[in-house]
């Protein structure tokens, strides 16, 4: 079973500065499926990044994914007040598609 | 709109049984896999199953030690999950996930349904 670290589990930060979140597997991600998620108290989980660097639907220029292998990164390059919130990653196996999630980065306001 | 509306969450005693239903809208639903995702009080997220099509494929996380069965019925939209034996562990927001058409990741979410164990 894959594990995914994430780091730092809190990140302090002032709007409109820049973001860096990691995402370490326990071994590679062969499967290339490493995807982003933000996730605000009483919402749905919203997906950001997918396939690591490849932004879905909606999403803001300013959020950017990066990496292979076993190290992956979320980039927010200038934050939005609206941006504050829990990030994680998460894979998927080869095959059975099975899935495991970091325990994810919580982004407050420094 | 793409909407996962789940349903049947409650307050359970350890032991005991549990029906979760998810209705899904807005999509072709039996084209896709789904899956259930919980997070527990504090904690991260855990994916915790998920469906083929066609159900003839299902898989779940080690850890539930076949405790839980994952359905669905493409005639009504719907996605189901039978959760027996429960236990204090097992208690979380369940939500109910659509994967994407490649099984990388879940693109649509529903708000989830509130199961609680009590021991």
């Amino acid at each position: 079973e894959i594990v995914l670290t994430q780091s730092p589990a809190t990140l302090s930060l002032s709007p409109g500065e820049r973001a860096t979140l990691s995402c370490r597997a326990s071994q590679s991600v062969t499967t290339g499926y490493l995807a982003w998620y933000q996730h605000k108290p009483g919402q749905a989980p919203r997906l950001l990044i997918y396939h690591a660097s490849n932004r879905a639907t909606g999403i803001p220029a300013r959020f950017s994914g990066s990496g292979s292998g076993t190290d992956f990164t979320l980039t927010i390059s200038s934050l939005d007040p609206e941006d504050f919130a829990v990030y994680y990653c998460q894979q998927r196996t080869n095959w059975p598609p099975m899935y495991t999630f970091g325990q994810g980065t919580k982004l407050e306001i420094k | 709109e793409v909407q996962l509306v789940e349903s049947g969450g409650g307050l359970v005693q350890a032991g005991g049984s549990l029906r979760l239903s998810c209705a899904a809208s807005g999509f072709s639903f039996s084209i896709y896999w789904m899956s259930w995702v919980r997070q527990a009080p504090g904690k991260g997220l855990e994916w915790v199953a998920n469906i083929k099509q066609d159900g003839s494929e299902k898989y779940y996380v080690d850890s539930l030690k076949g405790r839980f069965t994952i359905s669905r019925d493409n005639a009504k939209n719907s996605l189901f999950l039978q959760m027996d034996s429960l236990r204090a562990e097992d208690t979380a927001l369940y939500y109910c996930a659509r994967d994407s058409s490649n099984l990388g990741q879940f693109e649509e979410w529903g708000q989830g349904t509130l199961v609680t164990v009590s021991s």
